[in-house]
């Protein structure tokens, strides 16, 4: 059964950082690219940020480039989202999620961990 | 960037009905177009991708066509179960965009 478990959310102050942590098994987790999505509370899905199956290849919208990075750890099965220079606007639920084959959506998601960037 | 429009944001339905929610991209997409449907507290769950293909584990009164920019979701008879938000998603290039998103309600 594939599962992604995610975890390292939190409240952080404006400015702060915060690193998320995606546990993936049930599958080859090297064979998949992989992608963090978030939700803003009430709101709907905005893609953060992806990387291909070595981490080679990475991808990221426009209002986080440059702030947080994305990894992995094949060897751990696992995937990192690392947030500097949080904003207020980064509050949201933000869910791992694995790619399919080489199309850009996704067939399995974690539960989501909540980041709340407040003073 | 493109813009992925849904209508109508909201719908009210009866168990029985067939409803039809769409998707308009702003530039031509080909068909790389996903829905997924999400309930409250729960991640989305993929229904259809590709435009038209269902996803394996998903009944069949879910269906989706379109290619280009405008594309449809159909549920053809509303379950109960099936009251919840549906977003569609273009993965034809980056950034990937959602939908604002329909909310399904029971009328």
């Amino acid at each position: 059964e594939v599962q992604l478990v995610e975890s390292g959310g939190g409240l952080v102050q404006p400015g702060g950082s915060l690193r998320l942590s995606c546990a993936a098994s049930g599958f080859t987790f090297s064979s998949s690219w992989m992608y963090w999505v978030r939700q803003a509370p009430g709101q709907g899905l905005e893609w953060v940020a992806n990387i291909n199956r070595d981490g080679s290849v990475e991808h990221y919208v426009d209002s986080v480039k440059g702030r947080f990075t994305i990894s992995r750890d094949n060897a751990k099965n696992s995937l990192d989202l690392q947030m500097n220079s949080l904003r207020a606007e980064d509050t949201a639920i933000y869910y791992c999620a694995r790619g399919v084959d080489n199309s850009a959506y996704f067939d399995y998601w974690g539960q989501g961990t909540l980041v709340t960037v407040s003073s | 960037d493109i813009q992925m429009t849904q209508s109508p944001s909201t719908l009210s339905a009866s168990v029985g009905d067939r409803v039809t929610i769409t998707c308009r991209a702003s530039q031509s997409i080909s068909s790389s177009l996903a829905w997924y449907q999400q309930k409250p507290g729960k991640p989305p769950n993929v229904l259809i991708y590709k435009a038209s293909s269902l996803q394996s584990g998903v009944p069949s009164r879910f269906s989706g066509s379109g290619s280009g920019t405008e594309f449809t979701l159909t549920i053809s008879s509303l379950q109960p179960d099936d009251f919840a938000t549906f977003y569609c998603q273009q993965y034809n290039s980056y950034p990937l965009t959602f939908g604002q998103g329909t909310r399904l309600e029971i009328k």
